[in-house]
């Protein structure tokens, strides 16, 4: 069974700062990796997808990627804002496209 | 529509009633998904749709749980005679092929407090 472990729980860094967030996961035999934002209350935003076949997406400030042979991904956040604060979670996709979540990473960044 | 939907926002139930809990895709979307976000549990699947049809319904928690899809569009999650534990955030999502290769879009949310 699909395990996916998020560290750290939570951060809390001061404005500008740049951050990594890591993700593990246990089976290798990923179709692809999503990292989504959750705000208090709300539902999912999704921000980077890799596909298995890929190393690293990037959107704007934002970079993840990707070793599936070990298990890992990364996400990376340069110039944190306040407005960043949020909780980030991975998710790897297995057959059928079904997700498994990682438990999060509560970031608060301080202005 | 623009996103996925899902109603009610809010729902407050007693222990024993049934609910139902409903999600509009993504249009043209023809895969969906039902996930659940609970304190103790974290995020966790409960079903899928390709169409009208769910291949897999081995995620549901026990068989007060039931779920429907008509018209490749709209998707019913219904919980029968509520217990506490039931209470949780129930997230959908649709993709726009069950595939493993596309991308997820969640709504967001029906919170499912059982008093």
């Amino acid at each position: 069974k699909q395990e996916v472990t998020q560290i750290p729980a939570a951060l809390s860094v001061p404005e500008g700062e740049n951050l990594v967030l890591n993700c593990s996961f246990t089976d290798s035999a990923i179709y692809n990796l999503q990292w989504f934002r959750q705000d208090p209350g709300k539902g999912l935003t999704s921000l980077l997808l890799i596909q298995s076949s890929q190393r690293e997406q990037t959107s704007g400030r934002l970079n993840a990627s990707l070793d599936k042979s070990s298990g890992r991904s990364t996400l990376y956040i340069a110039a944190s804002q306040p407005g960043d604060s949020a909780t980030y979670l991975c998710a790897v996709a297995g057959a059928g496209n079904m997700l498994t979540f990682g438990g999060g990473t509560r970031l608060m960044v301080k202005p | 529509g623009a996103g996925v939907s899902q109603s009610p926002s809010n729902k407050v139930t007693e222990k024993g009633k049934d609910v139902e809990l409903r999600c509009d895709p993504i249009s043209g979307h023809t895969a969906l998904y039902w996930y659940r976000q609970s304190l103790g549990q974290g995020l966790e699947f409960l079903i899928y749709f390709q169409g009208n049809s769910a291949p897999d319904k081995s995620g549901l928690p026990s068989d007060r749980f039931s779920a429907e899809r008509t018209g490749g569009s709209v998707s019913t999650l219904t919980i029968q005679r509520t217990q506490q534990e039931d209470s949780a955030v129930y997230l959908c999502a649709s993709s726009l092929r069950q595939l493993d290769l596309n991308e997820q879009f969640f709504g967001p949310g029906t919170r499912l407090t059982v008093l």
